[in-house]
């Protein structure tokens, strides 16, 4: 069975230092990875994937994130934060065949302050 | 292009009532998703339509809950009675087929239904 797991339920970062979310995961096989954020009152947003080739994947707004196969691990990161970037983050897992449906961690909360 | 729309953007019911939860996905897309999300905790899966038929409804919590895409269009999700464990936000999302070579990843969310049962 698939499984994602976000240690932490509220980071806090101060705007202008990098942050990381982090992220690990649980899936047979080769792992669609994924993050989404959702700002307030919003619905999720697709922030980036990572399904093939380099380990680093550059996303939106600035966002990265690095697949680490043996930590089974994907982080997401930032190297400066901003306040808008306040938000609450997904990640998400999907098993490599097929349209199958996504596994979503908890979510984390980012907290970033001026 | 107009993303995913859901309709109510919040409904407030009372116990043993009935709600239905209106999805129209992204015109095209063929996947259609529908997720939960009770207070706190993760995202659930619920069911995933190919067109009108039901590919996988294994996340559906019990048979008070009904699924149905007429058409291969938009979709609706009806509670009937609702219990107070119902309440949460219901996401839908949809992503296309895809070809060979060509299929897309991720899923395009919706901005959500929040279901308070009360």
């Amino acid at each position: 069975a698939q499984s994602v797991a976000q240690p932490e339920d509220q980071v806090n970062v101060a705007e202008g230092n990098p942050l990381t979310v982090k992220c690990t995961y649980s899936v047979s096989g080769n792992p669609y990875l994924f993050w989404y954020v959702q700002y307030p009152n919003r619905g999720l947003q697709f922030l980036l994937k990572y399904i093939t080739g380099d380990n680093l994947v550059k996303g939106s707004y600035g966002f990265e994130a690095e697949f680490n196969k043996s930590q089974t691990s994907f982080h997401l990161k930032k190297p400066s934060a901003l306040v808008s970037d306040s938000a609450l983050y997904f990640c998400a897992v999907r098993a490599h065949s097929g349209n199958t449906p996504l596994v979503f961690g908890k979510g984390t909360r980012l907290s970033v302050i001026a | 292009e107009a993303g995913v729309t859901q309709f109510p953007s919040h409904s407030v019911i009372e116990k043993g009532q009935t709600v239905t939860l209106r999805c129209d996905p992204i015109s095209g897309h063929d996947n259609l998703y529908w997720y939960r999300r009770v207070m706190g905790k993760e995202i659930k899966f619920l069911l995933h339509f190919v067109k009108e038929s039901k590919q996988d409804e294994s996340g559906m919590p019990n048979n008070r809950f009904l699924a149905e895409r007429t058409g291969g269009t938009y979709s609706t999700l009806k509670v009937q009675p609702a219990e107070l464990e119902d309440s949460g936000v219901y996401f839908c999302a949809s992503s296309p087929l895809g070809t060979s070579g060509r299929r897309s990843y991720e899923q395009y969310f919706g901005p959500g239904t929040r279901l308070t049962v009360t």
